[in-house]
């Protein structure tokens, strides 16, 4: 049973760059959730796909967008990159259960560096 | 809205001894979950402890316990004999129950001194 692997796990790039960031889900989980945690906070939620699908959306901007692939692998997505989105993203995963609370299970991160 | 409160920005124990780190949170709801979640140096959260609000039993976990307290919206999380390994940020969680998010507290940096 592989875990959840995020890549790359440290970028550096500029303002009004853009930004992919790749999570592969660990085997059987259907659910995928993304997470922003900037230097010294707990993590915050960007949002969730199931089944291809958006499934919920945190507080943050269209310029923040994602996908989810049939094998269940997403990608995060940050246009017009700014200072303040460096941080740490966190992708979990987990299988869809209706009271939801199915345990999360997280990657490392990617460190993001907006210069 | 969901607020989750770790007033313990930096906490410190000695090795084998208990430490209690501490959580309140704000909510309207009835039904939720509550987490705590350990981030080493490796940046993986790992949780620790799940506790159901309509459970009255607190939850433990071998050296985890926690003291769910729903009429005053505290959770705390006890370690007993501390080891080196626990080292970490620990960061307590919210979700409503049929929700797909978890709220975080800011956490709380535990060093284990041998």
């Amino acid at each position: 049973e592989t875990g959840v692997t995020q890549s790359p796990t440290h970028l550096i790039k500029t303002r009004g760059q853009q930004v992919t960031l790749r999570c592969s889900s660990q085997s059987g989980h259907n659910t995928v959730s993304w997470y922003q945690q900037a230097l010294g906070q707990g993590p915050q939620f960007i949002f969730q796909y199931y089944r291809e699908e958006e499934n919920g959306r945190g507080n943050f901007p269209p310029r923040f967008s994602g996908l989810q692939f049939p094998n269940y692998s997403s990608e995060l997505n940050v246009n017009a990159l700014e200072l303040d989105d460096s941080a740490l993203y966190l992708c979990a995963s987990s299988l869809r259960l209706p009271l939801g609370a199915g345990e999360l299970f997280f990657g490392e991160g990617s460190r993001l560096t907006v210069l | 809205a969901q607020t989750v409160t770790q007033s313990q920005p930096e906490m410190s124990v000695q090795e084998a001894e208990t430490v209690t780190l501490s959580c309140t949170y704000d909510t309207s709801e009835n039904n939720y979950y509550l987490f705590w979640y350990k981030q080493p140096p490796s940046r993986q959260m790992i949780l620790v402890i799940r506790q159901e609000a309509y459970k009255q039993q607190n939850a433990t976990e071998n050296r985890f316990s926690v003291n769910f307290q729903k009429a005053a919206k505290s959770f705390s999380l006890k370690i007993s004999d501390s080891q080196l390994g626990d080292t970490a940020m620990y960061f307590c969680a919210f979700m409503k129950t049929g929700a797909n998010n978890l709220f975080f507290g800011t956490g709380t940096r535990l060093t284990v001194i041998p």
